[in-house]
Order: C-alpha cells, then sequence, then structure tokens
C-alpha cells in the first residue's frame, strides 16, 4: 500500500505560468516533507523541503504548501522554465516503523514546460 | 568538491552472474542508502547503513547484499538470486538518518541482464 502518492503521471504548462504538483500521504506519522527533481539518467536532487510545523516553505520559484489535516502538500513553480522540465518526485519521512526516519517516494510526476 | 559517486553508470551482467556496484561519498555522512528505480515506480529503499559495520534491510532486500566497512563507501552486489535484476540504481547518502537530514544522490548505475 502506497504511502505517499503522486496521482498525476504527467503535467504540461506553458513557459511563465504556474506548475502545481501534488502529493498526498497516508501516515500521520510523517513530519518532514521533501521534494526531489530528476532528470532522466541522473540522480535526483533536492529541491525544497517543509517541516510539520510549518504550512508553507518558499525558495525562490518554488514554493511548498503543506495542509496536514488533507495529508497533502504541493510543490508550485512560478513561472515555470523550460529547465523545469523534469520527473518531480515527492518523499517523507517520519516516525513511523518499519524502516524508521528513512524516506518514502512517491512514483513521480513528470513535468513538461513548453516554451 | 564533495558529492556522491556512483560507479560504473551503466552495466551489463549475464544471468546467473553476481556483480557488484560501488559507491563512495566523500561528505563524511554517516547514512547511506541503495534505492532502485523501475519505470512507472517510486525510488524503493534496498538496504540503508546509519553507521560503519552495520546495515539494514529496506523494503526490496531479497536478491541483494551490501557491506559498509568504511564509512565513506556501501557498495550493492546484485546477486544471482534476483529475479528481476534489470533496473536503475540509485545510491543516496545522508548526514544522518531520516528527519530533516535531506539525501545526496549518485548519478546511477543502469544495470541490464542480458
Amino acid at each position: 500500500d502506497q504511502q505517499v502518492k503522486q496521482n498525476s503521471p504527467s503535467l504540461s504548462v506553458q513557459e511563465g505560468r504556474i506548475s502545481i504538483l501534488n502529493c498526498d500521504y497516508t501516515n500521520s506519522m510523517f513530519d518532514y516533507f521533501l521534494w526531489y527533481k530528476k532528470y532522466p539518467a541522473e540522480g535526483p536532487t533536492f529541491l525544497i523541503s517543509i517541516s510539520s510545523i510549518k504550512d508553507k516553505n518558499e525558495d525562490g520559484r518554488f514554493t511548498v504548501f503543506l495542509n496536514k489535516s488533507a495529508k497533502h502538500l504541493s510543490l508550485h513553480i512560478v513561472p515555470s522554465q523550460p529547465g523545469d522540465s523534469a520527473v518531480y518526485f515527492c518523499a517523507a519521512s517520519g516516525d513511523y516503523g518499519g524502516s524508521q526516519g528513512n524516506l518514502i517516494f512517491g512514483k513521480g510526476t513528470k513535468l513538461s514546460v513548453k516554451p | 568538491d564533495g558529492g556522491i559517486t556512483q560507479s560504473p553508470k551503466y552495466l551489463f551482467r549475464k544471468e546467473g552472474q553476481n556483480v557488484t556496484l560501488s559507491c563512495e561519498q566523500n561528505l563524511n555522512h554517516d547514512a547511506m542508502y541503495w534505492y532502485r528505480q523501475d519505470p512507472g515506480q517510486g525510488l524503493r529503499l534496498i538496504y540503508y547503513s546509519q553507521i560503519v559495520n552495520d546495515f539494514q534491510k529496506g523494503d526490496i532486500a531479497e536478491g541483494y547484499s551490501v557491506s559498509r566497512e568504511k564509512k565513506e563507501s556501501f557498495p550493492l552486489t546484485v546477486t544471482s538470486a534476483q529475479k528481476n535484476p534489470t533496473a536503475f540504481y540509485l545510491c543516496a547518502s545522508s548526514m544522518r538518518q531520516g528527519g530533516d537530514s535531506e539525501a545526496f544522490f549518485g548519478q546511477g548505475t543502469r544495470l541490464t541482464v542480458v
């Protein structure tokens, strides 16, 4: 059973517009959330994170929003640029048992930003 | 520059052979991880290590083995017992396990069984 879900496998956005990537989680013990960006045949790179004590974290064009009651987070990219085209993975960690403290990844969303 | 290095980038293996993927980091990180990525799947945890000479199975450890004799190195052996080894393998490290410690990833090794 997936604990971190990215229900949209792909997203296409026009350059200059906003990209919104969504992520849902099921385990209320998760307390830290991260977004990673991945280009083909490369390892993921860390993008932005948010602790469960916050509901928003901003870094330049990237903002992550966390809605704990809905167990939902989203990544906003404004304005979107062609270089943002990549696969974006949502990840969560926390004291949830099992491989405690390790990151659990979603399946990823492929973002395509068209010029 | 500090970083995490995986080698080789591409690897071909005949069925029935064991093969070892290298992962080295000079970030002085305590924790290291191996993930596997398949098309349409997220990153799935194979093994992880929080400290030298200690490692734990992840979610899909069957058919794999690891060692952690040095802090900098966490090699992964894909054994002949792994039924479907063709995949993209990613090594990662973090200052400490989980929590607010982001993971840094290597460039990956694409393993193909021929």
